[in-house]
């Protein structure tokens, strides 16, 4: 089955640089989440999209920004990169449909960002 | 605000014999319940969900969560663990009532079973 597409898997950036992590959904899922995993932590969620609109905000740096594309794949931007911001970023997806909030997520490999 | 609690950092279980982790939950409304685990270096994936009816849900791989609405907790059990399932465990919780769509996750449970 298709499953939660990430790139870059890995990314090496230095402080103040800019990222782009970019996220396919699973097919016919149209909303996206993204969420930030430090060192030893749990999953923070950041923010969300439901057909191209921002659905759900949650603790994202006001360095970062995202967006859903008409294809529904989405990108996370990120400027001016501090030592903080490394971690583990996974992108989630789920269909939205009749079930509404009661579908799980399904959670792609996530990107590794590590600041330098 | 919804959160979750995962009392125990790591539980530790021999192979064969049952495993519980627990899991417990705070919502203004009424909740959505998930299990995930991850495999080091990996996502998360998806394990069991509770969303309404039947307390005792089954999932993937054996495991299966009572959902106990006095204590408001969701255990995770399996009845026979393997090496396998050595892994981390989340719990997590959706808001049903706030209509927010974010995931809370709990800080993890290491599951560690031994040969």
């Amino acid at each position: 089955a298709a499953g939660v597409i990430q790139s870059p898997r890995h990314l090496i950036k230095e402080k103040r640089e800019t990222a782009t992590l970019k996220c396919y959904p699973i097919p016919r899922h149209d909303t996206v989440y993204w969420y930030q995993q430090g060192p030893g932590q749990d999953p923070q969620f950041l923010i969300s999209f439901y057909e191209k609109m921002q659905s759900d905000k949650g603790s994202i740096p006001d360095r970062f920004s995202a967006q859903q594309f008409s294809d529904y794949h989405s990108e996370l931007n990120m400027s001016s990169l501090e030592l903080g911001d490394s971690a583990l970023y996974f992108c989630a997806s789920s269909p939205r449909g009749a079930g509404g909030y009661s579908y799980e997520q399904y959670f792609g490999p996530g990107t590794r960002l590590t600041v330098t | 605000a919804q959160s979750v609690a995962q009392p125990e950092d790591q539980v530790n279980v021999a192979e064969g014999n049952p495993l519980t982790v627990k899991c417990t939950y705070s919502v203004s409304g009424n909740p959505y319940l998930f299990w995930y685990v991850q495999y080091p270096n990996r996502g998360l994936q998806f394990l069991l969900k509770y969303i309404t009816g039947d307390n005792l849900v089954k999932g993937s791989y054996g495991f299966e969560a009572e959902f106990n609405k006095s204590q408001t907790s969701f255990h995770l059990k399996k009845p026979s663990a393997l090496v396998s399932d050595s892994a981390l465990y989340f719990c997590a919780v959706r808001d049903k009532d706030t209509g927010f769509q974010k995931l809370v996750f709990g800080t993890g449970t290491r599951l560690l079973v031994s040969p």
